[in-house]
């Protein structure tokens, strides 16, 4: 079966850390990894997608890495604001949008 | 920008109502999706549409019913309700069904009594 795993659950980090979390999957086929930023209340936002060829990607203090032959990714938030409090959920795509296995997400807590 | 609307925001329902949640795209997106999306999983996809007159049967699309009729809009029908339904659902969008970033709409949260 499908699957996706992050971790930590939850994580509380002092404004201005930086901080990593986990996505583990055993999805087969596999074409591409999201990383989505979900806000108390809203739907999820696309923060990167990744094809197996690539090692990471960016966006703004977003940095995703995949590693394919482990099988893991990390999303690393840098200098961390009270705006990056959110869900941060990990997606897994063999090809096909409907077939999509979602992570349960992490839940980032930003004090300050 | 609009994106994606979703109606209402929330309702609740007597069970074994008929419930219909409206979802509206603004973005020209052949491919559109409904989620649910409970506490301790991760989103669960119920029906999807690949482009307008056609649908297809997501993980747990039992109780639930869509139509596409046209490329904009793509409402999610609970014939029957059920307390089990109760969940935040979510409509999302991308351009094909294929390895595009979904957009994702606020959300619908529903309770049934």
């Amino acid at each position: 079966k499908n699957q996706v795993e992050q971790s930590p659950q939850s994580l509380i980090i002092l404004e201005g850390k930086n901080c990593t979390l986990q996505c583990n999957y055993t999805v087969s086929p596999f074409s591409n990894l999201r990383w989505y930023k979900q806000d108390t209340g809203r739907g999820p936002v696309s923060l990167t997608i990744m094809t197996f060829s690539e090692n990471t990607k960016s966006n703004g203090r977003y940095t995703a890495t995949l590693d394919a032959d482990t099988k893991q990714s990390s999303l690393h938030i840098t200098a961390s604001q009270l705006s990056d409090s959110a869900s941060y959920i990990c997606v897994v795509s063999p090809g096909s949008n409907y077939k999509l296995t979602f992570g349960k997400g992490t839940l980032l807590t930003v004090n300050p | 920008i609009a994106g994606i609307t979703q109606a209402p925001t929330s309702q609740i329902l007597a069970a074994g109502r008929r419930m219909t949640l409206r979802c509206t795209q603004d973005m020209r997106h052949n491919a559109m999706y409904w989620y649910r999306q409970d506490l301790g999983l991760g989103l669960r996809l119920i029906h999807y549409s690949n482009t307008a007159g056609t649908t297809g049967k997501g993980e747990v699309p039992d109780g639930y019913s869509v139509s596409r009729a046209n490329t904009d809009d793509f409402p999610l029908t609970l014939a029957s309700a059920v307390p089990s339904q109760t969940s935040v659902y979510f409509c999302a969008s991308s351009p094909t069904g294929t390895n595009e970033k979904l957009f994702f709409g606020s959300g619908t949260q529903l309770s049934v009594l």
